[in-house]
């Protein structure tokens, strides 16, 4: 079964330090971009990082850039997100996802979006 | 930065009912990077469509997706029970590399 699975969500005071896991399995996790898209409380999704097969590209918001870092393990078949300098609007539910490509023989053309996800890992930052 | 724009907010229909779903981007988005997802509360988003309109695996066929340029539409033809929950378009780009849009709620009437 392809089914990716977060862990290391909690409660940090603003500031502070945490470290998100997410392991995967049931798919060749080094052959997919992976992204982490997190949820605040009762609003949208947000993307918030992703990282290439190889882990040579990564990409952030704009909001997390220079704080979180991105970052896998192919061995061990995990993503991770490593969150610094925690705020009150990081708090959210955090999502890893696989992203997909899908090749089209009718129109010749790649189409993308996120395939698996995990059922999200808590983070509530607040003193 | 494109900006994905989702009306209604909330769609109040009745089971049996047709459901039509606007997404618009503040500047043109190419279709194979459009996508729509659906969410239920308590659980993680789902993806419904690719590419603007072809569905994922496993995604019934009431579930449609059409649109171009910056305005994109996903049609759920006759609305089951398990069919209400939020639906979000999502696009993807260069910086950020993914956007999502607010969303829309399909709610019992």
């Amino acid at each position: 079964e392809v089914q990716l699975v977060e862990s290391g969500g909690g409660l940090v005071q603003p500031g502070g330090s945490l470290r998100l896991s997410c392991a995967a399995s049931g798919f060749t996790f080094s052959s997919y971009w992976m992204s982490w898209v997190r949820q605040a409380p009762g609003k949208g999704l947000e993307w918030v990082a992703n990282i290439k097969q190889d882990g040579s590209e990564k990409y952030y918001v704009d909001s997390v850039k220079g704080r979180f870092t991105i970052s896998r393990d192919n061995a061990k078949n995990s993503l991770y997100l490593q969150m610094n300098s925690l705020r009150a609007e990081d708090t959210a539910v955090y999502y890893c996802a696989r992203e997909s490509d899908f090749w089209s023989g009718y129109t010749k053309k790649y189409y993308y979006g996120m395939d698996v996800w995990g059922q999200g890992t808590t983070v509530t930052v607040s003193s | 930065e494109i900006v994905l724009t989702q009306s209604p907010g909330t769609l109040s229909l009745s089971p049996g009912e047709r459901a039509t779903l606007s997404c618009r981007a503040s500047q043109s988005v190419s279709s194979s990077y459009l996508a729509w997802y659906q969410q239920k509360p308590g659980q993680a988003p789902r993806l419904l469509i690719y590419g603007a309109s072809s569905r994922a695996t496993g995604i019934p066929d009431r579930f449609s997706g059409s649109g171009s340029g910056t305005d994109f539409t996903l049609t759920i033809s006759r609305l089951e029970p398990e069919d209400f929950a939020v639906y979000y378009c999502q696009q993807y780009g260069s910086s950020p590399r993914w956007t999502f849009g607010q969303g829309t709620k399909v709610e019992i009437k």
